[in-house]
């Protein structure tokens, strides 16, 4: 079936330190990925996307690059900042025949001034 | 443009009470719709989607049930409570598939606190 890995928290760094969040998938059919944050106490909001294989997503400094071979999607931040606190997702859609949108368990992220 | 409503925010009921939680889009025809629940420490689990009117798929047998009774509208519902309901419950909606743009939508979520 269709299902998403991530790296589990809690992930704790300093403000400036550089983040990496691991994701993989399964590879069936053709999906896209998502990461998405949820800051406390509210829904799911969309941070980056991408559609298919070597597309890079980007957004508020944040980067993930569809890797088909490797059939991941990793999370990266060159430098973190205290406001980027939040639970972090890795989700993927598959709309043929299937329209799950299947959502990794979160990743924790605290960042320390 | 599109929004989608949930509610309520907070709900705190007894246990082998009732529920029922409510979802609607606007804007939009046709979404794709789902129930998540955010249990502490467990991630986001696919509780419920559906593709139209009156098609509903669960993915974890329980004692939830959700209908769809008018195209933009998605209700979950319980007979009975249990403590592990607990939880927060976020719905969601995606464009018709095949049409793009499949980011999801999410609703604010309810915090649902059964005593």
């Amino acid at each position: 079936g269709n299902s998403v890995t991530q790296m589990e928290g809690p992930v704790t760094l300093s403000e400036e330190a550089f983040l990496t969040i691991n994701c993989t998938y399964t590879a069936t059919g053709y999906p896209s990925l998502f990461w998405y944050v949820q800051y406390p106490g509210e829904g799911l909001q969309l941070l980056l996307k991408a559609t298919k294989a070597d597309d890079k997503g980007s957004n508020k400094g944040f980067e993930a690059t569809y890797r088909k071979e490797t059939t991941s999607f990793h999370l990266e931040k060159g430098s973190v900042q205290v406001s980027d606190s939040a639970v972090y997702f890795c989700a993927r859609y598959s709309g043929a025949g299937s329209y799950q949108l299947t959502f990794g368990k979160g990743t924790k992220l605290s960042v320390i001034p | 443009s599109q929004t989608i409503h949930q509610w309520p925010a907070t709900l705190v009921q007894p246990v082998g009470s009732p529920l029922s939680l409510e979802c609607t889009v606007e804007g939009t025809s046709n979404p794709n719709l789902y129930w998540y629940r955010q249990a502490a420490g467990r991630g986001l689990q696919l509780l419920f989607y559906s593709v139209g009117i009156g098609q509903i798929s669960s993915e974890v047998p329980q004692n939830l049930s959700a209908s769809r009774p008018q195209d933009r509208q998605f209700i979950l519902s319980s007979k009975k409570l249990l403590l592990s309901d607990s939880g927060f419950y976020l719905c969601a909606w995606t464009p018709l598939a095949g049409t793009g743009g499949t980011e999801a939508f999410f609703g604010q979520g309810t915090r649902l606190t059964v005593v």
